[in-house]
């Protein structure tokens, strides 16, 4: 079935540092990749998708490509903000899913990332 | 256009207690979706419905929990004599239907429930 690791966290940055969350999957066919962010007591938003091989999403400065040949989708920020602090979650959608679980997202653990002034 | 809705925003039941947890989705999207946030834990997907239909329930355990989603109305997801291992955030996200099929589609999630069973 269908899975995605991410990198341990938490997650402790100054701010305007560098940031890479690390994500990889499994999935055989072609899934669609997508980065989620919650921010403390609320819901999950979309942060950015990629939905073919080589395709890369960005939004807010974040950005991340989807590498079928590694099966990652690597969230990255050139420089980080405090309102950045959030928990990230990595999902897919698809590949192997079969039928009619095509629609349901498989997520990672999630990382929490907190920004230092 | 608002988001999606979900009330109650806290609930607190007493072990044997049922929960009812709701979900509208937002405007002109026809499908939903349950997942479990247990904490320390990423979300694990429950069960995916469409008006009148449930389409894929296989995240949802055996027992005590159902969904529905009517042709009015909000969705529901209720659990039955709940334990304290169900507590935990509820998150309902709705997605429009457009062509390509649900790997296509957005999933746009609500703020969620908490549910803290004592």
């Amino acid at each position: 079935g269908n899975s995605v690791t991410q990198m341990e966290g938490p997650v402790t940055l100054s701010e305007e540092a560098f940031l890479t969350i690390n994500c990889t999957y499994t999935a055989t066919g072609y899934p669609s990749l997508f980065w989620y962010v919650q921010y403390p007591g609320e819901g999950l938003q979309l942060l950015l998708k990629a939905t073919k091989a080589d395709d890369k999403g960005s939004n807010k400065g974040f950005e991340a490509t989807y590498r079928k040949e590694t099966t990652s989708f690597h969230l990255e920020k050139g420089s980080v903000q405090v309102s950045d602090s959030a928990v990230y979650f990595c999902a897919l959608k698809g590949g192997n899913a079969g039928g009619t679980s095509y629609g349901k997202l498989t997520f990672g653990q999630g990382t929490i990332l907190t920004v230092h002034p | 256009n608002a988001g999606v809705m979900q009330n109650p925003r806290h609930l607190v039941r007493r072990r044997g207690q049922e929960a009812r947890l709701r979900c509208s989705p937002m405007k002109g999207h026809s499908h939903v979706y349950w997942y479990r946030q247990l904490p320390e834990e990423g979300l694990k997907f429950m069960v995916y419905l469409q008006k009148e239909n449930i389409i894929d329930e296989s995240g949802m355990p055996k027992e005590r929990f159902s969904a529905e989603f009517p042709k009015e109305g909000p969705s529901i997801l209720r659990i039955q004599q709940v334990v304290r291992g169900d507590s935990a955030a509820y998150f309902c996200a709705s997605s429009p239907r457009i062509s390509g099929g649900p790997v296509r589609e957005t999933q746009y999630f609500g703020p969620g429930t908490r549910l803290l069973v004592l």
